[in-house]
């Protein structure tokens, strides 16, 4: 099973300034199989991106994601004050098929 | 647009079997596009993907959760459930299902949620 880990585990920024936010597999994940997505308090998770870099429907540009391998970063580039939430990336593994997500990053106002 | 709705007991006593109905609307069920899933997340944690299954019945578990866990499919009633046997404490969590994507690998669209907890 591939583990995956996110970093930091809490991040405290203001809002306009930039985010990074990191996942780090335990074996190579392909590209097309990794996902982000966002949690507000009492609110299931929304899909931000997928396919590593591709912004789902309605994301706004300031939501970009990257990296290969076993290297992932989603950042924001402004935050905005609804950006303060819980953040976690996602990865397909096809042997055996199975589904991980990451332990989360919490983002919140400084 | 999709929407799914999860239904089912609150509260489950330990050891016995937890039930769970997710209800799809504005879509089939049996349209090939999705496997229908179960994600829970206990409080104050993580997700966790319990498994999913195809309109044609294939299912697809976690293995930490294999030996315990039953996906099934309705899609006379465009439905699906889950059971979770020989429950404990640690089985308290926000149960969501979810349609996944598997061309995309990502969930597309969420139920809202239920809490369920173990205790007698």
């Amino acid at each position: 099973e591939i583990v995956l880990t996110q970093s930091p585990g809490t991040l405290s920024l203001s809002p306009g300034e930039r985010a990074t936010l990191s996942c780090r597999a335990s074996q190579s994940v392909s590209s097309s199989y990794l996902a982000w997505y966002q949690q507000k308090p009492g609110q299931a998770p929304r899909l931000l991106i997928y396919g590593a870099s591709s912004r789902a429907t309605g994301i706004p540009d300031r939501f970009s994601g990257s990296g290969s391998g076993t290297d992932f970063t989603l950042t924001i580039s402004r935050l905005e004050p609804e950006d303060f939430a819980v953040y976690y990336c996602q990865q397909y593994g096809s042997s055996p098929p199975g589904i991980t997500f990451g332990q989360g990053t919490r983002l919140e106002i400084k | 647009q999709v929407q799914l709705q999860e239904s089912g007991p609150g509260l489950v006593k330990p050891s016995q079997t937890l039930s769970l109905t997710c209800t799809v609307s504005g879509g089939s069920i049996s349209s090939g596009d999705y496997y229908w899933s179960w994600i829970r997340q206990p409080p104050g944690k993580g997700l966790e993907w319990i498994g999913y299954i195809y309109y044609s019945g294939s299912t697809y578990y976690n293995p930490s959760l294999k030996s315990r866990v039953t996906i099934s499919v309705d899609t006379s009633k465009n439905q699906f459930s889950l059971k979770l046997s020989s429950v404990t404490a640690a089985d308290t969590a926000v149960y969501y299902c979810a349609g996944y994507d598997s061309s995309g690998a990502k969930f597309d669209y969420w139920g809202q949620g239920t809490l369920v907890t173990v205790s007698s």
